[in-house]
């Protein structure tokens, strides 16, 4: 059973545009939510995380939103390069104490059109 | 800084062969580590995870099997490789205590 669901599965935008991705968690304990960056061939690169205290996280030109009451979560990525052209993951965590578990969305592909 | 390593990043095995794939981390000590796989199109799957020397916990049960013989070593290991292993495997390191995981640049494992 998958314990976080992401959408969509790819998405193209133009050069300039904003890109949204969203996950859907069910496991109220998760308390950490990170999202990662992966070029083809590449392992991830961590992005941007955000905790359940926080509605809201920017760095840069991205942006996670955070709905704990739907238990949603959101990427936005705002002026899209083509450079930004990569899969994006989503996941969520509960610390228990010496570490965490990663449950990751099924990633999504983004196509930044130059 | 910390830096992860993976080895080999290529692999092309025949099926019943045996694996070994091998994971270092340094510059941190007492690190949490990881294995994922990642089946092409779709997400990470954990497989094994390990807080500590010869600490391991499996996720999911198969022909895999995990060993740590060293504090900064982390090593996935088969017997007889099946067609439906192939995949990028990635490990990951995270800090004792701390939630943040960093992923290493990965195995593609090619199972003929």
């Amino acid at each position: 059973q998958q314990q976080v669901k992401q959408s969509p599965q790819s998405l193209i935008v133009q050069k300039g545009g904003i890109s949204i991705i969203n996950c859907a968690y069910e496991n109220t304990a998760f308390d950490y939510f990170p999202w990662y960056q992966q070029f083809p061939g590449k392992g991830p690169a961590l992005l941007i995380a955000i905790r359940p205290d926080v509605s809201e996280k920017k760095e840069g030109r991205f942006t996670i939103s955070f709905n704990k009451s739907a238990k949603q979560f959101s990427l936005h990525i705002m002026d899209s390069q083509p450079g930004d052209s990569a899969t994006y993951f989503c996941a969520a965590s509960r610390f228990w104490g010496f570490g965490n578990v990663l449950h990751c969305g099924s990633g999504t592909q983004v196509i930044v059109l130059p | 800084s910390q830096t992860i390593h993976q080895w080999p990043a290529t692999l092309v095995q025949p099926v019943g062969s045996p694996l070994s794939l091998e994971c270092t981390v340094e510059g941190t000590s007492n690190p949490n580590l990881y294995w994922y796989r990642q089946a092409a199109g779709r997400g990470l799957q954990l497989l094994f995870y390990s807080v500590g020397i010869g600490q391991i916990s499996s996720e999911v049960p198969q022909n895999l099997s995990a060993s740590r013989p060293q504090d900064w070593q982390f090593i996935l290991s088969s017997k007889k490789l099946l067609l439906s292993d192939s995949g990028f495997y990635l490990c990951a390191w995270g800090g004792l205590h701390q939630e943040t995981q960093y992923f290493g640049p990965g195995t593609r494992l090619l199972v003929l």
